[in-house]
């Protein structure tokens, strides 16, 4: 079983809808907890940071935390095409030295 | 202006053939890691620097080496390539105990 788990998708969504994308993981030692996006042919980089649990917003953007449930959840409102990409979530522990592991990411398309 | 520059961005070889794939910064950080990019399973650690004299192996390092040449380029090789090092190759970066990690625009490598 991999310590990260999230769906690969691929999910396609009319424009203005909201979007929401998980992750569940096994290692209750977690407290460190990201989203990456990653457009096509590119390197990720980090759309929003998590540390233990409860909500972050920035903007059209969300992330939630339930670590009673070990899951993760980024919300896209109003979603555009320019939010067509990759997401990935990633963690790691506070022992984990800087090693984060990461989801197998989900492959959004939003759809003018 | 890149801040994280991966050199070549592809990369064509033959089994048995030795590669470098090299990684240079300019964002002053201590921290370099190498990850690879693998269609339904995301990215994986293969090795990380916290320093020119820290070297660390990650999840999958067998068949892969590193050099950290100085504190800004840090170059990954594969010794004898082999068609499943098929993959993406990311190189990112840190700044101490910051969370967020930069990550290059990565290499593209088929080993044949």
């Amino acid at each position: 079983q991999k310590e990260v788990e999230q769906d690969p998708g691929p999910l396609s969504v009319p424009e203005g809808a909201i979007v929401s994308l998980n992750c569940t993981y096994s290692n209750s030692a977690f407290q460190y907890f990201m989203w990456y996006r990653q457009y096509s042919r590119k390197g990720p980089e980090l759309l929003m940071y998590t540390y233990s649990s409860g909500n972050k917003e920035d903007g059209r953007f969300t992330a939630q935390v339930d670590k009673s449930s070990k899951y993760i959840s980024l919300f896209i409102r109003d979603s555009q095409p320019s939010d067509s990409a990759t997401y990935l979530c990633a963690m790691r522990s506070p022992q984990g030295a800087q090693k984060l592991v990461f989801g197998q990411g989900t492959r959004l398309t939003i759809n003018p | 202006d890149a801040d994280v520059t991966q050199t070549p961005r592809n990369r064509i070889t033959k089994t048995g053939k030795r590669i470098m794939l090299e990684c240079s910064q300019t964002k002053g950080h201590d921290r370099m890691y190498w990850y690879r990019q693998d269609p339904g399973l995301g990215l994986r650690l293969i090795y990380y620097s916290f320093d020119v004299k820290d070297i660390n192996k990650g999840e999958i390092s067998d068949g892969y080496s590193v050099s950290r040449q100085a504190q800004a380029k840090f170059s990954l090789s594969l010794e004898s390539a082999i068609p499943n090092q098929t993959a993406l190759y990311f190189c990112a970066t840190s700044a101490g105990r910051q969370e967020t990690q930069y990550f290059g625009p990565g290499t593209r490598l088929l080993v044949l």
